[in-house]
């Protein structure tokens, strides 16, 4: 068991661009959600997975940011147009949603910086 | 909607002390989670310790307790025996279990030497 993992660890980018994040979840975890963390603050909820179905979507995630997770493995979150509002760490969690525990555990992070 | 307050922006324990971090939470469901998170700077947020609301018995993880009080919707971390490598800031969490983790603001503690 790896942990879950993030790819990549820092980004760069000016505004107007299109950003790409990967999250890569324990194996074997059926849920995978992606939160948005700016300084100072506790992470906030942006969407999630069960499987390969998107359950749910924050109002935080607006029409530029989109999140994948095809065949119920890794999942990609894709931020269009990028703003500078935009910068923060942009976390992924999995967990393994059964009767009685749906405990996350975190990835190291993808730090975006929006110039 | 749930929400979770953490009452303390920061605090400062003395190495090999006890510290109690706050933490309340709003929720109408009867069955649901709490956990507390540990992100050391710069670092992975990393669980900590975890407690279902219908278990009664406090949770206990080495050095880390907490005080669970369901009918005040309360639920403190203790850590005994303060190390360095406790430093970090600490957010409390709640899910329902069907509903992603809604998080506080965090609490930074520090831990001196």
């Amino acid at each position: 068991d790896t942990g879950v993992s993030q790819d990549p660890r820092h980004k760069i980018t000016k505004r107007g661009q299109n950003v790409t994040f990967r999250c890569d979840p324990i194996s074997e975890h059926n849920r995978l959600y992606w939160y948005r963390q700016t300084l100072g603050q506790g992470p906030e909820f942006l969407t999630y997975f069960q499987n390969e179905a998107q359950l749910e979507k924050s109002r935080l995630l607006s029409d530029r940011f989109s999140a994948e997770r095809p065949k119920g493995s890794f999942s990609t979150l894709e931020i269009q147009r990028t703003e500078q509002g935009d910068s923060a760490m942009y976390l992924c969690a999995s967990s393994f949603r059964g009767p009685s525990t749906d405990t996350q555990y975190f990835g190291p992070g993808t730090r975006l910086t929006v110039l | 909607a749930q929400t979770v307050t953490q009452s303390q922006p920061e605090m400062s324990v003395q190495e090999a002390e006890t510290v109690t971090l706050s933490c309340t939470y709003d929720t109408s469901e009867n069955n649901y989670y709490l956990f507390w998170y540990k992100q050391p700077p710069s670092r992975q947020m990393i669980l900590v310790i975890r407690q279902e609301a219908y278990k009664q018995q406090n949770a206990t993880e080495n050095r880390f307790s907490v005080n669970f009080q369901k009918a005040a919707k309360s639920f403190s971390l203790k850590i005994s025996d303060s190390q360095l490598g406790d430093t970090a800031m600490y957010f409390c969490a709640f899910t329902s279990g069907n509903t992603p983790l809604v998080f506080g603001k965090g609490t930074r503690l520090s831990v001196i030497a």
